[in-house]
């Protein structure tokens, strides 16, 4: 089975920290995604990336940024974290097909 | 921005057969169509996926007609497990490096 992994399911931060977040996949995808879920609002794309050390922005880039150093790990970086990033990210990965595996998804609060 | 249209909620009632469309009037030759459930506090899932005429598995039909402007989903009789958030996304399975999911259609599955 496919894995994809989050660090974390629920975190606390204080604003203005930098904040990572981590997801790793072992199925060897090329695409990996980071989206944030708010009630009402579905999944709104953050940045994802088709390979190693590319990245592309997606609808709501700002105050985000991300990393991946490696094919199996995407990084989701909040430079210095706001109330208003408190929210559900999920992280994705897709491999040749329209298929996409989730995370199960980081709760974060910033306080 | 996402690339398809769908009602923003519907309800059923234990039993009925439930058909969920999608419009997506830019749809490019290379693009599948794709649809997803989501639970609450999880990622969504992978339901089906199609690129013309109709697409049976154990969980969803997928009906699109020769124009591929449209799609529907049809849930043989729904349970109250099926109440969930449903998602349409079309995409080039090739690259498929830039999903983007719109805010999803939520049915209600009522006793």
């Amino acid at each position: 089975d496919v894995k994809v992994t989050q660090s974390s399911r629920y975190l606390v931060k204080r604003t203005g920290e930098k904040v990572f977040l981590e997801c790793v996949q072992d199925m060897d995808h090329e695409n990996m995604f980071w989206y944030r879920q708010d009630p009402g609002l579905g999944l709104r794309l953050i940045y994802f990336s088709y390979d190693v050390k590319m990245k592309e922005k997606g609808d709501i880039p700002e105050g985000y940024s991300v990393s991946r150093e490696k094919k199996e790990r995407f990084s989701l970086i909040l430079e210095s974290a706001s109330t208003n990033q408190t929210s559900m990210y999920l992280c994705a990965s897709t491999g040749g097909t329209t298929e996409a595996f989730f995370g199960q998804g980081t709760r974060l609060t910033v306080v | 921005l996402a690339k398809t249209t769908q009602p923003i909620s519907m309800d059923s009632y234990e039993g009925q057969e439930v058909n969920i469309t999608c419009s997506h009037n830019n749809i490019a030759t290379n693009d599948y169509i794709t649809w997803y459930q989501q639970f609450p506090s999880q990622g969504p899932r992978f339901i089906i996926q199609g690129y013309k005429t109709k697409v049976t598995n154990e969980v969803a039909s997928l009906f699109i007609p020769a124009d591929r402007k449209s799609s529907t989903l049809s849930l043989p009789r729904v349970s109250l497990s099926d109440t969930a958030v449903y998602y349409c996304l079309v995409g080039d399975p090739l690259y498929n490096n830039d999903m983007r999911f719109g805010a999803g259609t939520r049915l209600t599955v009522k006793p």
